[in-house]
C-alpha cells in the first residue's frame, strides 16, 4: 500500500496565525489520466471527516479561502492563513491514486 | 441535498456477523461508487471496501478480505457491508461515503464492537 505520512503530528497555533500541514507519498500520486488524487480532509471530534479539498488544489463548496492546497507528485501541503477556533480538530491527507486509498496519520491542531 | 446515512452497527462477539447498510438520497446512486472506511477508537481512518457503480466491481483491504462482502441495491439507493467472521480488530466506526478516488459525501457512521 502506498504510504502517506504526514507531519506535523501535533499543531499548537495561535489564533489568527498561520498554519501548514506537510503530507509526502511513498509513491507519485500522478494517476494515469493525469489527475492527482490528494485529498485534505478535516474532522472535528465526535464528527466524520469533511472534504476540504480535493485533487490537491480545489476547494470544496463552503470551504473557506483561508484553506488552500498545493503540491505535486509525492509532496503536498496544506495551508490555513489564519487560523480561527472552528478549525480544531485533526486535518488527514488522503491518496485516492492507489488502491487501497489510504490517510496519513492524521495532524491534530489546537489552539494555544 | 446529498446524503448517506449509515445503520446496523452494534456489539457482537468475536467470530460473528453484522451487516451494515448505507441509505443515500440526492443523487443518482448508479451513477457514484461507494466506499466504507473505519475507524477504530482514538486512531485513524482506514479504508476497507470500494463498489463501483454498477455493482459489478469490488474491492477489499487485506485487513477484510475473505471475510467483508460488499454489495448495492441501486433500487433502493443503499450499500452494505457484509461482515463475518469478526476480529477485536474490526472494532471502529464505519463510513460509508459517497466515491472512490476522491470521497466527497460522509455519513455520520455506526459503531461496531467485538467483543466478548
Amino acid at each position: 500500500d502506498v504510504v502517506v505520512t504526514q507531519s506535523p503530528l501535533s499543531l499548537p497555533v495561535t489564533l489568527g496565525q498561520p498554519a501548514s500541514i506537510s503530507c509526502r507519498s511513498s509513491q507519485s500520486l500522478v494517476y494515469g489520466d493525469g489527475n492527482t488524487y490528494l485529498n485534505w480532509f478535516h474532522q472535528r471530534p465526535g464528527q466524520s471527516p469533511r472534504r476540504l479539498i480535493y485533487k490537491v488544489s480545489n476547494r470544496d463548496s463552503g470551504v473557506p479561502d483561508r484553506f488552500s492546497g498545493s503540491g505535486s507528485g509525492t509532496d503536498f501541503t496544506l495551508k490555513i492563513s489564519r487560523v480561527e477556533a472552528e478549525d480544531v480538530g485533526v486535518f488527514y491527507c488522503m491518496q485516492g491514486t492507489h488502491w487501497p486509498g489510504t490517510f496519513g496519520q492524521g495532524t491534530k491542531l489546537e489552539i494555544k | 441535498e446529498v446524503q448517506v446515512a449509515e445503520s446496523g452497527g452494534g456489539l457482537v462477539q468475536p467470530g460473528g456477523s453484522l451487516r451494515l447498510s448505507c441509505a443515500a438520497s440526492g443523487f443518482t446512486f448508479s451513477s457514484f461508487a461507494m466506499s466504507w472506511v473505519r475507524q477504530a477508537p482514538g486512531k485513524g481512518l482506514e479504508w476497507v471496501s470500494t463498489i463501483s457503480g454498477s455493482g459489478g466491481n469490488t474491492y477489499f483491504a487485506d485487513s477484510v478480505k475473505g471475510r467483508f462482502t460488499i454489495s448495492r441495491d441501486n433500487s433502493k439507493n443503499t450499500l452494505y457491508l457484509q461482515m463475518n467472521s469478526l476480529r477485536a480488530e474490526d472494532t471502529a466506526v464505519y463510513f460509508c461515503a459517497r466515491g472512490i478516488t476522491t470521497p466527497d459525501y460522509w455519513g455520520q457512521g455506526t459503531l461496531v464492537t467485538v467483543s466478548s
